[in-house]
């Protein structure tokens, strides 16, 4: 089975500190994505990678950044926290379309999300 | 630029009763994708069900079923014998089947409650 991991569940930081959300997947797939999740928007896409060191903005990408050095690993930055950016975050992978192989579909995999407060 | 539109911000049902969670989108592609998540309470987020555009028969996966109308532009879930294990935050997301990504947009979601 496909594992999507982030590395923290819950998170408190300062307004103003540098914040690092990472994500890491075991199936090899070429896509990451990394999403914002709040009560009455729904998941909103903030960054999406095709590949390693690709990278492009998805709907929401001001003050935030991305980092994709290794092709299991996907990093999201927040370069100076602010309050409006407490959020659930939450990573997805999948492969890119054409690399369905049999009985399996191309449906993106979520992590478990990472709940963070700036304080 | 295609938008995914839930109604109904929350939902409620009997255990054992049938529910259906709403769904419309706006696209102006022939070929696309439409999915349903569900994001239990505290756990990760899966994948219910996925229909084909170009498919016309509705998609089933056990107790889960959909009633797509493309015209219509419709796309709800049926949730059959509902279970306390269905209650959950549901979304529904739309993919199209052009280009070389694979991104969803998503619905403002449905939390689902099951009543025992």
């Amino acid at each position: 089975d496909v594992k999507v991991t982030q590395s923290s569940r819950y998170l408190v930081k300062r307004t103003g500190e540098k914040v690092f959300l990472e994500c890491v997947q075991d199936m090899d797939h070429e896509n990451m994505f990394w999403y914002r999740q709040d009560p009455g928007l729904g998941l909103r896409l903030i960054y999406f990678s095709y590949d390693v060191k690709m990278k492009e903005k998805g709907d929401i990408p001001e003050g935030y950044s991305v980092s994709r050095e290794k092709k299991e690993r996907f990093s999201l930055i927040l370069e100076s926290a602010s309050t409006n950016q407490t959020s659930m975050y939450l990573c997805a992978s999948s492969l890119i379309p054409g690399r369905e192989t049999s009985g399996r579909w191309n449906e993106q995999f979520f992590g478990p999300g990472t709940r963070l407060t700036v304080l | 630029a295609q938008t995914v539109t839930q109604s109904q911000p929350e939902m409620s049902v009997q255990e054992a009763e049938t529910v259906t969670l709403s769904c419309t989108y706006d696209t102006s592609e022939s070929d696309y994708y439409l999915f349903w998540y569900k994001q239990p309470p505290s756990r990760q987020m899966i994948l219910v069900i996925r229909q084909e555009a170009y498919k016309q028969q509705n998609a089933t996966e056990n107790r889960f079923s959909v009633n797509f109308q493309k015209a219509a532009k419709s796309f709800s879930l049926k949730i059959s014998d509902s279970q306390l294990g269905d209650a959950a935050m549901y979304f529904c997301a739309y993919r199209s089947a052009n280009g070389a990504t694979n991104k969803l947009i998503f619905g403002t979601g449905t939390l689902l409650a099951v009543q025992p």
